[in-house]
């Protein structure tokens, strides 16, 4: 099946630091990628959406100007939290989706997910 | 707005048990739902995907019904292991590739 991998698995920084995540598709190439994040028993929630080569659509209440999305190439997008503060910590989660070209599915594919602790 | 509701919260079961996981949503216009698996402190990996036309998707021992107009989705797993222990999470598209999702099902099965 399809790989997506993360880096870093883990990542401890203090307030006011940045953290870039970097998510990469290893197998397959894909135009469209997404961020999740997901806070203890809660929702994965979407954060933002992005294409390579355009700017990244952010949901309502996410600012763009804190999380910010480099998409690029086809296999590779960074998510860096800028300035981050104790409310940031949270489980990260990227996802590519190949779309339905070439045959593909719907489904979209999964990294294992970024831990961020801000202390 | 899209939301999806997982019961239960949390399931624990002795092992060979055949169980039900339920999932329901809001508007019921959705293109897709999906069924994921997720480990602790892992991602996600997709289970099984049932467009919106269809009723049920199988794969070994998991089903996954649908039932559109109701709202409602059951991921049935058969003979259940040890090592079907995960979070189960379900989610559903409406006709962009967004995923909304539940906030899962802890699954627990007990040798």
């Amino acid at each position: 099946g399809a790989v997506v991998s993360q880096h870093p698995s883990r990542v401890i920084c203090k307030s006011g630091t940045s953290v870039k995540i970097e998510c990469r598709s290893l197998d397959f190439q894909a135009t469209t990628m997404f961020w999740y994040r997901q806070f203890p028993k809660k929702s994965l929630m979407l954060m933002a959406t992005s294409n390579e080569g355009s700017k990244a659509t952010y949901e309502q209440g996410v600012e763009k100007d804190k999380f910010l999305i480099n998409h690029a190439s086809l296999t590779l997008s960074t998510l860096t939290v800028t300035s981050a503060h104790p409310e940031d910590s949270s489980f990260y989660i990227c996802s590519f989706w190949p779309g339905l070209a070439g045959g593909g599915t719907d489904t979209q594919y999964f990294g294992p997910g970024t831990r961020l602790t801000v202390l | 707005k899209q939301e999806v509701t997982q019961i239960p919260a949390a399931l624990s079961v002795p092992e060979g048990e055949n169980l039900v996981l339920n999932c329901s949503f809001t508007d019921s216009a959705i293109y897709n739902l999906q069924w994921f698996r997720q480990d602790p402190g892992k991602g996600l990996t997709s289970l099984l995907l049932i467009q919106s036309s269809q009723r049920e998707q199988t794969s070994g021992r998991l089903n996954a019904s649908l039932d559109k107009s109701s709202g409602r989705s059951t991921l049935y797993i058969a003979a259940s292991q040890p090592g079907d222990s995960a979070t189960y999470l379900c989610a559903v598209t409406g006709g962009s590739e967004k995923l909304v999702f539940g906030k899962g099902t802890k699954l627990t099965v007990n040798p």
